[in-house]
């Protein structure tokens, strides 16, 4: 059972760049949620999704879109990187809502944008 | 004023010692309450939530004080293992779905 699983590992771009960061999860889990975390701060939450198809912005969104097609994947797109967004990102998911429910990450995404 | 917030330490403390951590939260409506663990590098995984009589899981006990706004995590008994950033999390409200708020964690080094 892989539970959450997030690819790459490790980027680095360039500032403009474009990427996406796939996430995967095989518990069938409605809610999905994309985090970053920087040095000194909390993690914080860029988009989530509460289902198939639907997607809602977190605190920190601008700068990211996502997109929920499958269940099971949330993909966070950076159209054109900036160096504040180098951060470590999370992925998660929950059966529930988190606000009740245990929070399932994957291992993160190490982003460098130079 | 931040969400939540948590000293960050460090607390260096040896095995078998008792130590505590509070996090306090700005907005009084909040419903949730949950800690975190977060190994260096790594994932945060859940440890506990926090339930308005108190709870305990072993060595780990944590208490909601809402008159105060505040959280506490104690570990008794401390083993190397216990080495992490805990993190204090928080829902401010009931009908924000999704919208977890987490402290930026308190860093533990249990030393032998």
């Amino acid at each position: 059972n892989a539970g959450v699983t997030q690819t790459p590992k490790f980027r680095v771009l360039k500032t403009g760049q474009s990427m996406t960061l796939l996430c995967a999860q095989d518990m069938n889990h409605e809610y999905m949620y994309w985090y970053r975390q920087d040095p000194g701060m909390g993690l914080r939450l860029i988009h989530y999704s509460v289902g198939e198809g639907t997607t809602a912005k977190g605190e920190v969104p601008d700068g990211y879109n996502v997109s929920r097609l499958k269940k099971q994947n949330f993909l966070l797109g950076l159209e054109s990187a900036a160096p504040s967004q180098t951060s470590v990102y999370f992925c998660a998911s929950s059966k529930e809502t988190a606000t009740n429910e245990k929070l399932f990450f994957g291992s993160g995404t190490q982003l460098s944008v130079l | 004023r931040k969400e939540v917030e948590q000293d960050p330490g460090p607390f260096n403390v040896p095995e078998g010692a008792t130590v505590a951590f509070n996090c306090t939260y700005s907005n009084s409506a909040s419903q949730s309450f949950f800690w975190y663990r977060q190994d260096c590098r790594k994932e945060p995984k859940l440890l506990m939530s926090v339930y308005s009589s108190g709870n305990e899981d072993g060595r780990f006990t944590a208490q909601l004080n809402r008159a105060s706004q505040y959280i506490s995590l104690l570990i008794r008994d401390s083993k190397l293992s216990d080495s992490a950033t805990y993190l204090c999390v928080v829902n401010p409200t009931s009908s924000t779905l999704g919208r977890l708020y987490f402290g930026r964690g308190t860093q533990l080094t249990v030393w032998p």
